[in-house]
């Protein structure tokens, strides 16, 4: 089955404590990217990835770090996570730019 | 940057009425135009997309949206609403002179009454 998957689904963490959240697709997507949803605000892109090696920041990066040294994971991390990163993130893939995006189920990040 | 307005936070609406969610977009050269759906406890689906060509696009469950380049918008519609339609909206533009970012609307969510 094509999909999007996000681990862990669910976070609560503490100020400070490192974190990844993992991000993987089976569909040989070159277009991979991570969004923030926060009510009222929408969602916000944080980082992309046009393909493996190039990452380039979106809208909101401060805080965040990405990598993708495989086609298929692109992770997202949190060196230092602080309460205004509490969150709920979307990861998504597509083909390309213009091709339909398809998003992950989101992970719930608590940080206290 | 782009940015990406969508006028109406909320839309209650009567079970078989039509509706319309607005979307409008900060001029650009050439844009490309998303309409994406997030049922409860979801993540995001594609309803539809303009790329180019014609300026009515048909999505999935019956909605469409219509690119105008005047007025910068991408209005979705439906002409009868169902209840599985409750749920959250949001319009994105992604355009050559914004490199390859996406920019989503706030989201605007639509509540079918019976």
């Amino acid at each position: 089955e094509a999909q999007v998957t996000q681990n862990p689904r669910y976070l609560i963490t503490v100020t400070g404590k490192k974190l990844t959240v993992t991000c993987s697709q089976n569909m040989n997507h070159e277009y991979m990217s991570w969004y923030r949803q926060d009510p009222g605000l929408g969602l916000r892109q944080i980082y992309y990835s046009m393909n493996v090696e190039v990452t380039d920041k979106g809208d909101v990066p401060e805080g965040y770090k990405v990598s993708r040294k495989e086609k298929r994971n692109f992770p997202l991390i949190l060196e230092s996570p602080s309460p205004n990163q509490t969150s709920l993130y979307f990861c998504a893939s597509s083909l390309a730019r213009t091709d339909t995006q398809y998003f992950g189920p989101g992970t719930r990040l608590t940080v206290l | 940057a782009q940015s990406v307005t969508q006028l109406d936070s909320q839309v209650p609406v009567f079970e078989e009425a039509p509706v319309e969610l607005r979307c409008n977009y900060s001029s650009s050269v050439s844009v490309y135009l998303f309409w994406y759906v997030q049922y409860p406890n979801q993540g995001l689906q594609l309803l539809l997309k303009y790329l180019s060509g014609s300026t009515l696009v048909k999505g999935i469950n019956g909605f469409e949206a219509e690119f105008n380049k005047s007025q910068t918008s991408f209005h979705l519609r439906k002409p009868s609403v169902h209840i599985s339609d409750t749920a959250e909206y949001f319009c994105a533009v992604s355009s050559l002179n914004t490199g390859n970012q996406f920019y989503f609307g706030t989201g605007t969510s639509l509540t079918v009454i019976p």
